[in-house]
């Protein structure tokens, strides 16, 4: 099982849709959580941390549910240039450090 | 604003070649990483430094070596190319293993 799985999509909404992803860890001492969104043959930009009360960057919001062992993004109003590719990142425990772990990515697609 | 700089864009190079790839940052971060990103794999992690001479194995370090002899610089070495190397290569550094962090806008190997 990876340690860290998303959901590869794509997601295919209609402009204006609410839509959200899901990301689960396997480990439960995991320490920090971000959402980073990475355009076609670009780099990952960090998009928001994920806090432990649920954190909102207008029309975006991210939650953790650590007794689920999962994070969430929630994009609301979708734009045509919200279409990217998003990456959830969760520090887990590697001998004795935390390493950042990446997802392999949800497609989004925002369609007119 | 934090800015890592990589080397080159695009790289080919020959099987068998002693390759480097150069990354530099100039925010004075401790934590320095390099990435190789395939499709359908993700971003996975080849090494990562926490400090100058410092570095630690990621979860595909086989064929690559990396150096650390300044804080701002972050090297990674194929000691000889081969076609399986061929990729797209991301270096990253942030303050601490549990911060955000910042990617430098990658390099295209080719291995011929």
């Amino acid at each position: 099982r990876k340690e860290v799985e998303q959901d590869p999509g794509p997601f295919n909404v209609p402009e204006g849709a609410t839509v959200a992803f899901n990301c689960t860890y396997s480990n439960s001492a995991s320490q920090s959580f971000f959402w980073y969104r990475q355009d076609c043959r670009k780099e990952p930009k960090l998009l928001m941390s994920v806090y432990s009360s649920g954190n909102e960057d207008g029309r975006f919001t991210a939650q953790l549910n650590r007794a689920s062992q999962y994070i969430s993004l929630l994009i609301r109003d979708s734009k045509l240039s919200d279409s990217a590719t998003y990456l959830c990142v969760v520090t887990l425990s590697s001998r004795g450090s935390y390493i950042p772990t990446f997802g392999r990515g949800t497609s989004l697609i925002v369609h007119p | 604003d934090v800015k890592v700089t990589q080397s080159s864009r695009y790289l080919v190079k020959r099987t068998g070649e002693k390759v480097f790839l150069e990354c530099v940052q100039d925010m004075d971060h401790e934590n320095m990483f390099w990435y190789r990103q395939d499709p359908g794999l993700g971003l996975r992690l080849i090494y990562f430094s926490y400090d100058v001479k410092m570095k630690e194995k990621g979860d595909i370090p086989e064929g690559y070596s990396v150096s650390r002899e300044k804080k701002e610089r972050f090297s990674l070495i194929l000691e000889s190319a081969s076609t399986n190397q061929t990729s797209m290569y991301l270096c990253a550094s942030s303050w601490g293993l549990n911060q955000p962090q910042h990617f430098g806008d990658g390099t295209r190997l080719s291995i011929l």
